[in-house]
């Protein structure tokens, strides 16, 4: 059974920096992209970047560049997520989830549970 | 501003057949293939359909969608009050070079 647990909530402070994991099993982990998407309360969804594990540059979202770094290691099946310079607006649940190999690479086939990240003074 | 383009809700009896549109551009519908996602409440995105009109195992075949030129579409038949959730369509964004979603529709099973 393919899996991607992510860690816990997080509560930041504005202009810290958050890093959330997303560990993955049940599959050969450079058989997927991993890409991260934030939805901030009722909102919808939106793509920050994605990494190929057999890669070194991960791709990221113009509206993000500069702020996320996306890692993945091969070592422990585990992908990160790391972003920035946090402001409230940064408030959301950040979800990690699978990209095919190809043109397909998209397609979102698994995801993991959400990591809500609350920026707070 | 989203990308794509989607209505915000929509809304049918149970049994009746509703359609949910998906409106982009040259540079992402119209040239690459069209993913939909249901969002129930409090939980991760699930994949309903993906590469325009493919169903992944498991989901059933009353959700079905369709692509033109640079629109899509999701249509589920047969509705049901399960399917009273939020629905996202996406693709890839050629001019972008990224992944971009719709404003998400809320379907109403009245």
């Amino acid at each position: 059974e393919v899996q991607l647990v992510q860690s816990g909530a997080e509560v930041m402070k504005p202009g810290a920096t958050v890093k959330i994991s997303c560990k993955v099993s049940g599959y050969r982990f450079t058989d997927y992209y991993i890409h991260w998407v934030q939805q901030a309360p009722g909102k919808g969804l939106e793509w920050m970047g994605l990494v190929d594990p057999e890669d070194v540059d991960p791709i990221y979202a113009e509206q993000f560049q500069g702020r996320v770094t996306i890692t993945a290691d091969t070592s422990t099946d585990t992908a990160d997520m790391e972003l920035n310079s946090l402001t409230s607006e940064d408030t959301a649940v950040y979800y990690c989830a699978t990209g095919r190999r190809g043109s397909e690479m998209y397609v979102f086939d698994y995801w993991g549970q959400g990591t809500l990240v609350t920026v707070s003074s | 501003q989203s990308v794509l383009t989607q209505p915000p809700s929509a809304s049918g009896t149970p049994g009746q057949r509703v359609t949910i549109s998906c409106s982009g551009g040259g540079s992402n519908i119209g040239g690459n293939t069209v993913n939909w996602y249901q969002q129930l409440p409090g939980t991760a995105p699930k994949l309903l359909i993906y590469t325009n009109n493919q169903r992944p195992s498991g989901v059933p075949d009353r959700f079905s969608g369709s692509k033109s030129g640079t629109s899509a579409s999701l249509a589920i038949s047969g509705l049901q009050s399960e399917d009273e959730t939020t629905y996202y369509c996406a693709t890839w964004d050629d001019s972008l070079n990224g992944v971009v979603f719709g404003g998400g529709t809320k379907l109403t099973v009245l």
